[in-house]
């Protein structure tokens, strides 16, 4: 599987948009590219994937850009229930598995 | 429709002892995976399992085994346990409907050996 790269944390202000950056510059072409946040050492909780479109949700938006290197996971109004660990993760289509690095921990201030 | 849960929430044990942790899937999904994340880390994969046998596995020694029942509910064993066992344990869910298989996480169970 590919390795990401995170900021290992960022401040977003309560009620802006948090853009996540993830560089994933390794990826290869059956490689999707999934986000999973982890609040307070609860079980981690999905967000969004994508393979090489962008994709929207009701909890976030993924934009991947176009040689798939790097993708942006984007909370279009952070609250501050948004406070978390954000993991970006690219798995393999035959790989029913994760591997997690260390993450982004976001801080949304009022 | 319930998610993932697991039992029990938290567990205290000692060194050389033996753990069996539970976990039962979220409906409609077959396949189970456990994960151990220690403190300030992210979660590191342990082994996967599908049809009552264990398909994947991550780089955890055989003192981790595991077991799928037939109503796809998992446990997770941990012999001889060492202070380096001290961990979230997390079981996640997914079904095998082919390519963009998402898991599902539960909410933990926190083992810590004295």
């Amino acid at each position: 599987d590919a390795k990401t790269t995170q900021p290992t944390s960022m401040d977003c202000a309560e009620g802006r948009a948090a853009n996540l950056p993830c560089n994933h510059s390794t990826i290869s072409g059956n490689e999707y590219v999934y986000w999973y946040r982890q609040i307070h050492s609860q079980g981690p909780q999905y967000i969004i994937h994508g393979l090489k479109n962008n994709e929207t949700n009701e909890m976030a938006s993924l934009i991947i850009t176009e040689d798939r290197k790097s993708s942006t996971l984007i909370l279009p109004h952070a609250t501050l229930r948004d406070t978390a660990v954000y993991y970006c993760i690219v798995r393999a289509y035959n790989f029913n598995k994760f591997y997690f690095g260390s993450g982004t921990k976001l801080n949304v201030k009022p | 429709d319930a998610g993932v849960t697991q039992s029990p929430t938290h567990l205290i044990k000692t060194r050389g002892q033996q753990v069996t942790l539970r976990c039962s899937p979220k409906s409609g999904h077959d396949t189970v995976s456990w994960y151990q994340q220690a403190l300030g880390q992210g979660p590191q994969f342990i082994f996967q399992y599908y049809e009552e046998e264990e398909r994947q596995r991550g780089n955890f020694p055989d003192r981790f085994s595991g077991h799928q029942f037939p109503n796809y509910s998992s446990e997770l064993n941990v012999n001889a346990l060492l202070l380096g066992d001290s961990a979230l344990y997390l079981c996640a869910s997914s079904p095998r409907t082919g390519s963009g298989d998402t898991q599902y996480f539960g909410p933990g169970t926190r083992l810590t050996v004295l």
